[in-house]
């Protein structure tokens, strides 16, 4: 089982609609998250970090992390064409390490 | 800018030849840490440092990589001897301690 999973997507959303993307995690001891953006031949941005069991809004980002179900999700709310991006989810793993998904590739139809 | 610095951005190298990268991070950072990014991937750790002293380095870095923060301040990433597989992103991010990380702008090695 890889350390952090995601669907690769592509996602495709229609502009105003909501995006979700997922994830889960293999270490259960795991208790930092963070989802980055990252646009084609750039480098990751970060975009939201969550550490405790909930829902962490920001803007239009909604962090969720289940930490029972080892499951964290990203939410971007009112989609723009802008948002059509790679969002990668990554772990602080007990080794003290943030580990990364492959990413989700999301494109916001206009 | 006061944001993680990477230089050169590009970099075009023949199989066989050196290379050296470097990364300035956030100031106040005292973390800097190197993965490198393939297409369809995401960053893949590499190695890292607090202050100078560098803590871990992955399987994936083989004998021919190396890299040095000899002041806890800048970093060097050097391969040498150049192989096609290094053609790849390698991304420099900074930290203050476990917490978030934040990513330069990364250099891309092409490897003829």
């Amino acid at each position: 089982q890889k350390e952090v999973e995601q669907n690769s997507g592509p996602l495709s959303v229609p502009e105003g609609a909501i995006a979700s993307l997922n994830c889960t995690y293999s270490d259960r001891v795991s208790q930092s998250f963070f989802w980055y953006r990252q646009y084609s031949g750039k480098s990751p941005e970060l975009i939201m970090s969550i550490y405790s069991n909930g829902d962490k809004e920001d803007g239009r980002f909604t962090a969720q992390l289940n930490k029972a179900s080892q499951y964290v999700s990203l939410l971007i709310r009112d989609s723009q064409p802008s948002d059509s991006a790679t969002y990668l989810c990554a772990v602080l793993n007990r080794d003290d390490k943030i580990i990364f998904g492959k990413g989700t590739r999301l494109h916001i139809l206009p | 800018d006061t944001g993680v610095s990477q230089d050169p951005r590009h970099k075009i190298t023949k199989r066989g030849q050196n290379v050296t990268f470097r990364c300035d991070p956030i100031s106040e950072h005292n973390r800097l840490y190197w993965y490198r990014q393939t297409l369809g991937q995401g960053p893949e750790f590499l190695t890292y440092f607090q202050n100078e002293a560098q803590l871990e380095k992955s399987r994936l870095l083989s004998d021919r990589f190396s890299a040095e923060r000899p002041k806890g301040s800048f970093s060097t990433l050097e391969i040498q001897r150049t192989e096609q597989g290094d053609s790849a992103m390698y991304l420099c991010a900074s930290s203050r301690d476990e917490n978030e990380q934040y990513f330069g702008p990364g250099t891309r090695l092409t490897v003829t």
